[in-house]
């Protein structure tokens, strides 16, 4: 139980394109979702905070026109990087927890994303 | 302010020894929840354990074990006769109350663990 998916799981774009990320909860329904982000051999760091129905919460220093995120239901948020350049290359991971709960985060598998 | 370190970047050990990988973190809040995860060079993270902060027993699962210690703010994850397959980078994370309805997860900068046959 409690699976998260990713679509796509690797995507190369050329710069100045933009890249729709998808994070599905299966088999539970996810009032909140998050999104990370991690650069190689870097740690995994926060980027927002997605609660179904309303605005994302960024972290500080994260652009919200440039990562558009939309949770327009509870089992689907997305993550949209507009006008991509190549440091915004980077393994993008979603989680999600179980409504009605908040202790638990579970991982999606993740999604590379190369922008040349 | 909530943050967790990871003192050791990389280990190196040869197969079946035993390895200790620890875990500090900082926090004001009474209630919180400590987890470690797994990274293989795949990328997706594996859940390994969570623990919530009133519960301060030492679990045991096979060949892992954990060391949970209010006292000093620790949370270190043993793997007894290592083998190759355990070789991934290990993340331990707090996750903690911010506000709202919301809790957040602050990650270590995680141990790459190698594992030689």
């Amino acid at each position: 139980g409690a699976v998260v998916s990713q679509h796509p799981s690797r995507v190369i774009c050329k710069s100045g394109t933009s890249v729709k990320i998808e994070c599905r909860s299966l088999d539970f329904q996810a009032t909140t979702m998050f999104w990370y982000r991690q650069f190689p051999k870097q740690s995994l760091m926060l980027m927002a905070t997605s609660n179904e129905g309303s605005k994302a919460t960024y972290e500080q220093g994260v652009e919200k026109d440039k990562f558009l995120i939309n949770h327009a239901s509870l089992t689907l948020s997305t993550l949209t990087v507009t006008s991509a350049h190549p440091e915004d290359s980077s393994f993008y991971i979603c989680s999600a927890e179980i409504a009605g709960t908040q202790e638990t985060q579970y991982f999606g598998p993740g999604t590379r994303l190369l922008v040349l | 302010a909530q943050k967790v370190t990871q003192a050791q970047t990389e280990i190196s050990v040869v197969e079946k020894e035993d390895v200790t990988l620890d875990c500090v973190y900082e926090t004001r809040d009474t209630t919180y929840y400590l987890f470690w995860y797994k990274q293989p060079p795949s990328g997706e993270l594996v859940f390994l354990i969570r623990r919530n902060s009133f519960d301060e027993q030492n679990e045991i699962s096979g060949r892992y074990s954990w060391n949970f210690q209010k006292s000093t703010s620790s949370f270190n994850f043993t793997i007894t006769a290592s083998q190759v397959v355990d070789s991934a980078v290990y993340f331990c994370a707090l996750n903690w109350y911010s506000g709202g309805s919301n809790y957040k997860l602050t990650f270590g900068k995680g141990t790459l663990l190698t594992v030689n046959p």
